[in-house]
């Protein structure tokens, strides 16, 4: 089983729809989480933490569920440069190495 | 600004050459990453490093080195290149532990094909 696990997409939805990503993660010690955004051929770019009590920032909303050992991050109001690889990243018992999931590929149609 | 960079966006190698992918990073950061990055693989950790001269082995080690002499510098060395080591090399920095600090920042990357 890969330490997290997020379905690959792709996911092509039209503009202003709502889309929501899941990942689920294996190692039950992870302390931090965070959503990285990827643009084609370029590095990953923090989007947002994840805390427990779930946050917000603008159009995006990231929750954490420590019991069933899963994030997700919902996107409202999808706008064309929303189109991107999101990566689901959880840190393991030492706060110095991250785990990243392989990425959810959104595309945002006009 | 936070600033980290790569030696090479693309590079050509050939099989058994020895190869020096260097990064560096302005921001007075104590940890430094190498990763590499396939497509349904993700990013895996080849090596990182949280202090100088320091270096800890990641999840796949094998058939790598790195070279930490000064803080803002961390070169990944490819002993004797082969095929399979064909990939995007991606290289990351961190502040610090603290939950405010961990935010990594990535180079741009280097696209190493081995022939």
């Amino acid at each position: 089983r890969k330490e997290v696990e997020q379905d690959p997409g792709p996911f092509n939805v039209p503009e202003g729809a709502t889309v929501a990503f899941n990942c689920t993660y294996s190692n039950s010690a992870s302390q931090s989480f965070f959503w990285y955004r990827q643009d084609c051929r370029k590095e990953p770019k923090l989007l947002m933490s994840v805390y427990s009590s779930g946050n917000e920032d603008g159009r995006f909303t990231a929750q954490l569920n420590r019991a069933s050992q899963y994030i997700s991050l919902l996107i409202r109001d999808s706008k064309l440069s929303d189109s991107a690889t999101y990566l689901c990243v959880v840190n393991r018992g030492s706060a110095r190495q991250l785990t990243f999931g392989s990425g959810t590929q959104l595309t945002v149609l006009p | 600004d936070v600033k980290v960079t790569q030696s090479s966006r693309y590079l050509v190698k050939r099989t058994g050459e020895k190869v020096f992918l260097e990064c560096v990073q302005d921001m007075d950061h104590e940890n430094m990453f190498w990763y590499r990055q396939d497509p349904g693989l993700g990013l895996r950790l080849i090596y990182f490093s949280y202090d100088v001269k320091m270096k800890e082995k990641g999840d796949i080690p094998e058939g790598y080195s790195v070279s930490r002499e000064k803080k803002e510098r961390f070169s990944l060395i490819l002993e004797s290149a082969s095929t399979n080591q064909t990939s995007m090399y991606l290289c990351a920095s961190v502040r610090g532990l603290a939950a405010q600090d961990n935010e990594q920042f990535f180079g741009p990357g280097t696209r190493l094909t081995v022939l």
